[in-house]
């Protein structure tokens, strides 16, 4: 009965190549969000989107691109991979945008560009 | 810029001692703190949630906040080898997201 869950878990691939990653939640929140972990453990916030619509853009890349098609899924589209863009990439999901509200998060992909 | 510093280990504490972790914030407007706690391979899970000054009891686990002087602790009574795990402290600075530290390595030592 998995909370957040993502697709793939692992994903390897060439650099050049377009790549997405899927996430669901059914926990029925209102806000999901992409963030990004690189080697040395530092999570940061990517996207988010509130009830389909986004509410935060960080400065990301534009090969980037989150597509939320209803409030329990959102996806994160990456084109032409570089090397720096091997990472772990959670997902996460709060019930609704603000200020005290906890976020919780899927298993994560780990992603190789080679 | 808005950030959280914790410093990054890794902290060694004996079984059954208190682990104690700090984190340090950049403005004095942050209105919410999160303790998580990341084994390693896998995602961030909330251990506690603290929005007043003062300290918020949880089982073994004690969060401490000091709006005044911009820290928030965590203190795990009794440590378990279990507890071993890269802990991150997250602030939401009145925005609608948050920022993580860099996580403080935490090793329980049998």
């Amino acid at each position: 009965d998995t909370a957040v869950s993502q697709t793939p878990k692992y994903l390897v691939t060439q650099m050049g190549n377009d790549k997405s990653i899927k996430c669901e939640q059914n926990l029925g929140h209102d806000t999901m969000y992409w963030y990004k972990q690189d080697s040395k453990k530092f999570l940061k916030i990517m996207f988010s989107y509130n009830n389909k619509e986004l509410i935060i853009n960080e400065t990301v890349p534009n090969r980037f691109s989150p597509k939320s098609p209803d409030k329990a899924h959102l996806n994160l589209h990456i084109n032409s991979l570089e090397l720096g863009d091997s990472a772990v990439y959670f997902c996460a999901s709060s019930q609704r945008t603000g200020v005290g509200e906890t976020q919780y998060f899927g298993p994560g992909t780990r992603l190789l560009v080679l | 810029q808005k950030e959280v510093e914790q410093n990054s280990g890794p902290l060694s504490v004996p079984e059954g001692a208190i682990a104690s972790l700090n984190c340090t914030y950049s403005d004095r407007g942050s209105q919410s703190f999160f303790w998580y706690r990341q084994y390693s391979g896998k995602s961030p899970e909330l251990i506690m949630s603290i929005y007043s000054n003062g300290d918020k009891e949880d089982g073994r686990f004690t969060a401490q906040l000091n709006k005044a002087s911009q820290y928030v602790s965590l203190l795990i009574r009794d440590s378990q080898p279990s507890d071993s795990a890269t802990y991150l402290c997250a602030v939401n600075f009145g925005n609608e997201k948050l920022t993580f530290g860099t996580g403080t390595r935490l090793t329980i030592i049998p």
